[in-house]
């Protein structure tokens, strides 16, 4: 049983690029989340999918950050025109649902630096 | 929204004794408690959970107690172990295990 996977592991970038991050979740796992976590601090929502729909979507996701999960399996977090202020770790978990399910199983996160 | 709170923010204990952590809670609303450690660059890992129907859960050494009234709820931990020392977060979510709302964390050393 495979966990969680997320690449790459580090990413950095010049303000003003754009950074694309992958999660592959449990494979038998149909919910799938994106948090960030600063240092210090504990994770923060971003966004959800059920499937390939995208349920929830937090107020810290701004216009710069698109997240797709086109065939329900692996998702794509996407930052345009990076800032300074989203150095940080983004964290994706995935979880089943229905049957009493809830548990949440993260990966071991993107760190991303933005000089 | 929710605001989940947890002290302390550090703790350190000598091995063997037990650590307790505590988090509120304040959307009544909330009815799925779970608990994280995270080690140095690593993502979190699930400990262990609580429902809202319950009000204590073990797991070896590892115990969680829900007061829904006082919206609280803590961790306990057993017999400590040197790799019991992590960060530890506790979280809240309504509607059953959609989007967590974490505290902020507590620094668990355990020393030899």
């Amino acid at each position: 049983d495979t966990g969680v996977s997320q690449n790459p592991r580090h990413k950095i970038t010049k303000r003003g690029q754009n950074v694309t991050f992958r999660c592959d979740p449990i494979s038998e796992h149909n919910r799938l989340y994106w948090y960030r976590q600063t240092l210090g601090q504990g994770p923060e929502f971003l966004t959800y999918f059920q499937n390939e729909a995208q349920l929830e979507k937090s107020r810290l996701l701004s216009d710069r950050f698109s997240a797709e999960r086109p065939k329900g399996s692996f998702s794509t977090l996407e930052i345009q025109r990076t800032e300074q202020g989203d150095s940080a770790m983004y964290l994706c978990a995935s979880s089943a649902s229905g049957g009493g399910r809830y548990e949440q199983y993260f990966g071991p996160g993107t760190r991303l630096t933005v000089t | 929204g929710e605001n989940v709170e947890q002290h302390p923010s550090t703790l350190s204990v000598q091995e063997g004794d037990s650590a307790v952590i505590k988090c509120t809670y304040s959307d009544s609303a909330s009815n799925y408690f779970p608990w994280y450690k995270q080690e140095l660059g690593k993502g979190p890992q699930l400990i262990i959970d609580i429902r809202s129907n319950v009000g204590e859960k073990k797991d070896q050494r590892i115990a969680v107690t829900l007061n829904k009234t006082a919206k609280h709820f803590s961790l306990h931990i057993t017999e400590t172990q040197p790799e019991d020392s992590a960060v530890y977060f506790c979280a809240a979510s309504r509607n059953y295990g959609q989007n967590f709302v974490f505290g902020p964390g507590t620094r668990l050393s355990v020393l030899p």
